[in-house]
């Protein structure tokens, strides 16, 4: 099964802050790499699909690039409303998807 | 609008069993496949299962595998996940979420608020 390896685990920032999530996959997925945004007490909402696409409704702050093993989520510009666990997952080949172990973000 | 609202949790004994329902609406049910994810008390989330929309074609997690069974009825619009041979690290919020194509996929684009299942004596 492929592994899935986010960092930081937890990070604290201020508000307008530019924030970054690394990824890194243990064998090559290509593209196939999802990131989620989940808020306490919520479901998980999929922000950006196949590294980069975002979806509808997804604020432009937010962007995915990377490829092959190593993948980033940026937020440009944090707010207040991005307080969230965020998840990086595989999609690439047969299940399982798994997922990364999860980066908490919080306002400084 | 798509909602998917999951019931069936609750407190079970190790070893016992749980059935899991997932009522899906506001898309076409059979034309996507549907998948399970859990999270553990302060834990990440896992994928659990994974259903194709005809049905036809099934996939679990080792941690699962041989215990639960995934299954779907699309004339009712929903999705089962039968637990049995339950143990205390089966313990978790059970989401279902809906898969971006027919086929099993990883793209999950919506999830539903989930169902708590604890195993405990």
């Amino acid at each position: 099964d492929i592994q899935m390896t986010q960092s930081p685990s937890s990070l604290s920032a201020s508000v307008g802050d530019r924030v970054t999530i690394t990824c890194r996959a243990s064998q090559t997925i290509n593209k196939y790499l999802n990131w989620y945004q989940h808020k306490s007490g919520k479901a998980p909402k999929l922000l950006i699909q196949t590294t980069s696409r975002l979806q509808s409704g997804v604020p432009s702050r937010f962007s995915g690039s990377g490829s092959g093993t190593d993948f980033t989520l940026t937020v440009s510009s944090l707010q207040p409303e991005d307080v969230a666990t965020y998840y990086c997952q595989h999609s690439y080949s047969d299940p399982p998807y798994t997922f990364g172990q999860g980066t908490k973000v919080e306002i400084k | 609008e798509v909602q998917l609202l999951e019931s069936g949790g609750g407190l079970v004994q190790p070893g016992g069993s749980l059935r899991l329902s997932c009522a899906a609406s506001g898309f076409t049910f059979s034309n996507y496949a549907m998948t399970w994810v859990r999270q553990a008390p302060g834990k990440g989330l896992e994928w659990v299962s994974a259903i194709s929309g005809t049905g036809g074609s099934t996939y679990y997690a080792d941690s699962v595998k041989g215990r639960f069974t995934m299954s779907r009825d699309n004339s009712k619009n929903t999705v089962y996940l039968q637990m049995s041979s339950l143990r205390g690290e089966d313990t978790a919020v059970y989401y279902c979420a809906k898969v971006l194509v027919l086929a099993v996929d990883g793209d999950l684009d919506y999830w539903g608020q989930g169902t708590l299942v604890t195993v405990s004596s």
